[in-house]
This record gives structure tokens, sequence and C-alpha cells, in this order.
């Protein structure tokens, strides 16, 4: 069974410009979430998807970021205009069930480096 | 808020010794917690989840407990290999109506061969 996939794995930009970011979560699953990780910290949620809702969108800035699911399967992650402080690993998390409380299964991440 | 800290942050072992990561939270009413492995520039791997009613999961050498009421979580890992060098995260699942996972820092684990 085919993990979370995520691509890219790498992108490099400079500042002002726009990025998108895109997520295959596991077959079956109807909860998606996306994370941001610092270096040396835990991941953060940003948005948490059931279908094609976003029932928990309260972290993710959305002067500059968003989000979609269309069809409740692929999501994308569109951060415009990108900034310094956006270098981070973004995660995509997927799992079985509603409400967040099944076991969270993620993707390798996307590593933005913003110049 | 749910805070989750990790102790210590950085550990080094030789192979074979047995030893236990550490993990507190301040929230007790949490829905159940999660271990979670991460290798350097990959995601995380699911190793142990353990419901809140539940004390122990044991999977192979790793076995994980639990005390609500204390707030804490212990990941044992036994015979330790090298292969097992890597981050380990703890995640506490809380918040009744809009559970969110939060996550520790991490303990950084180096097994010497």
């Amino acid at each position: 069974e085919a993990g979370v996939v995520q691509s890219p794995r790498y992108k490099i930009i400079e500042k002002k410009q726009p990025v998108a970011f895109w997520c295959n979560p596991i077959s079956g699953h109807n909860t998606l979430y996306w994370y941001l990780q610092n270096l040396g910290q835990g991941p953060e949620l940003l948005i948490r998807y059931e279908n094609e809702e976003a029932v928990d969108d309260s972290q993710l800035p959305k002067d500059r970021f968003s989000a979609e699911r269309l069809k409740g399967v692929d999501s994308t992650l569109k951060i415009q205009p990108a900034e310094l402080g956006d270098s981070a690993v973004y995660l995509c998390a997927s799992s079985a069930g509603l409400a967040g409380v099944g076991e969270q299964f993620f993707g390798p991440g996307t590593r933005l480096t913003v110049l | 808020k749910q805070e989750v800290t990790q102790i210590p942050a950085a550990l080094s072992v030789p192979e074979g010794e047995n030893l236990v990561l550490n993990c507190s939270f301040t929230d007790s009413a949490i829905y159940n917690l999660q271990w979670f492995r991460q290798d350097p520039g990959k995601g995380l791997t699911s190793l142990l989840l353990i419901q809140s009613s539940q004390r122990e999961q044991t999977s192979g050498r790793l076995n994980a407990s639990l005390d609500k009421s204390s707030g804490r979580s212990t990941l044992y890992i036994a015979a330790s290999q090298p292969g097992d060098s890597a981050t380990y995260l703890c995640a506490a699942l809380s918040g009744a109506g809009s559970y969110q996972l939060t996550f520790g820092k991490g303990t950084k684990l180096s097994v010497i061969p």
C-alpha cells in the first residue's frame, strides 16, 4: 500500500514569489492534515480537512496561505507571496475516520527555502 | 493549551544498551498519545499509538507506556542498534471537539557501534 505522497520534495524560491505544495493521502483516508515543521521543532498543525471541508484552519495564516482539497482526495497548499520566515518543512498527513482521532501517517515533506 | 516536553533533547548510547525516552504533557485529558521516529530529511514514521484507556503498547523491541494522571509517557527501546539512531517525537492528541496533535521537540538518539 502506498503511503502519503508529497511533491516537490525540495523547493527554492525568492521572497515574494508564490509556491505550491501537493499531497496525495493514503487511499481511503478521509482526513488530511498540513503541518509546518521548523528546524529543531515538532510539527505544528496548519489545517485539517475532513473530506472536502476544512474543519480546523485556525492556525493557517490566511493573509498569505491558502489550501484546497477538491473532491476530498488530493490537496494543495499555497503560499503567496512567500517570506523569508516561511523557510521550513511542510508535512502532509492523513488518517482514517473523522474528528481527527485516527492514527496519523505522514508523507516525506517538502523542504522550502526562501531566499 | 496542551504543551508537550521531551527530555533529554539528545542522547548517545553504546550499541546493545536499553534506553528510555521521556515525554510529559500538561493537559491529562488526552484522547491518545503517539510516538514517531524521524530520520534526517525525512517525514515521520508512526511507531506506537496508545489510546487513553491503555497503559502500554509494544512493537518488537519498542514498548511505550502511558500514565495519564501524571501526564507522562515513556518509550523503552531494548537492545539498541545503530539503525535506531534518529529523532523520536511524542505527540498528544487532545482538545475534545476539535482534536489536535501537539508535538514535543523530540529526542535525538545516537547509538554508537
